[in-house]
């Protein structure tokens, strides 16, 4: 099946600082990739579809501005979140569609998913 | 008006039991598929099972199936022969619109917790 990596697992950040969280499609190309964020015993949360070589669309209440999206490749997109303070804590975690599944060819397969600290 | 609901803040089974985790969903657009989802502890999320709205069978993958009554706007999941490993969260989603658009709505989620 699509196998996909988010990079890092987990981090700790001081408040104030920039953090890049990247997501990687191994054995296949990925034209869309998601971000979603999910916090503690809640639903996930689409923040924005990223599309290879152009911009990404932000869900409504998403600041483009602090969650800079990158996808500059199609194996890899990158979150930013810019300035982090504390309540951008959260679980992020990317899928992205595998459009050679010919039965399912929308279906999303998730990275293991990043837990990002602000202290 | 929420997309997907699912009802069962948590479930409680016995191993090998038979279980269900229910989900009913809100659309007007006569494409859409439903999925399901598992979350374990570690935060993967799991692909487990797709219904398409215009297919006319239940979809099944091996102990998973899903029960589609498109009338009643529900496609819940059973989980057949339950063992320990399936304790999880597990989360219902849709897209809405034919195959090609993007955004999956998830609902809430059900934990399911699996006794031995």
């Amino acid at each position: 099946g699509a196998v996909v990596s988010q990079h890092p697992s987990w981090v700790i950040c001081k408040s104030g600082t920039s953090v890049k969280i990247e997501c990687r499609s191994l054995d296949f190309q990925a034209t869309t990739m998601f971000w979603y964020r999910q916090f503690p015993k809640q639903s996930l949360m689409l923040m924005a579809t990223s599309n290879e070589g152009s911009k990404a669309t932000y869900e409504q209440g998403v600041e483009k501005d602090k969650f800079l999206i990158n996808h500059a490749s199609l194996t890899l997109s990158t979150l930013t979140v810019t300035s982090a303070h504390p309540e951008d804590s959260s679980f992020y975690i990317c899928s992205a569609r595998d459009y050679r599944a010919e039965q399912t060819p929308d279906t999303q397969y998730f990275g293991p998913g990043t837990r990002l600290t602000v202290l | 008006a929420q997309k997907i609901t699912q009802t069962q803040p948590g479930m409680f089974v016995q191993e090998k039991e038979a279980v269900t985790l229910d989900c009913t969903y809100d659309t007007s657009d006569p494409s859409y598929g439903l999925f399901w989802y598992k979350q374990p502890s570690s935060g993967e999320m799991i692909f487990l099972i797709y219904q398409g709205s215009y297919d006319q069978q239940n979809a099944t993958e091996g102990r998973y199936s899903l029960n589609f009554q498109k009338a009643r706007k529900s496609a819940n999941l059973v989980i057949s022969a339950s063992q320990l490993g399936d304790s999880a969260m597990y989360f219902c989603a849709m897209r809405e619109g034919p195959q090609g658009a993007q955004k999956l709505v998830f609902g809430q989620g059900t934990r399911l917790t699996i006794n031995p």
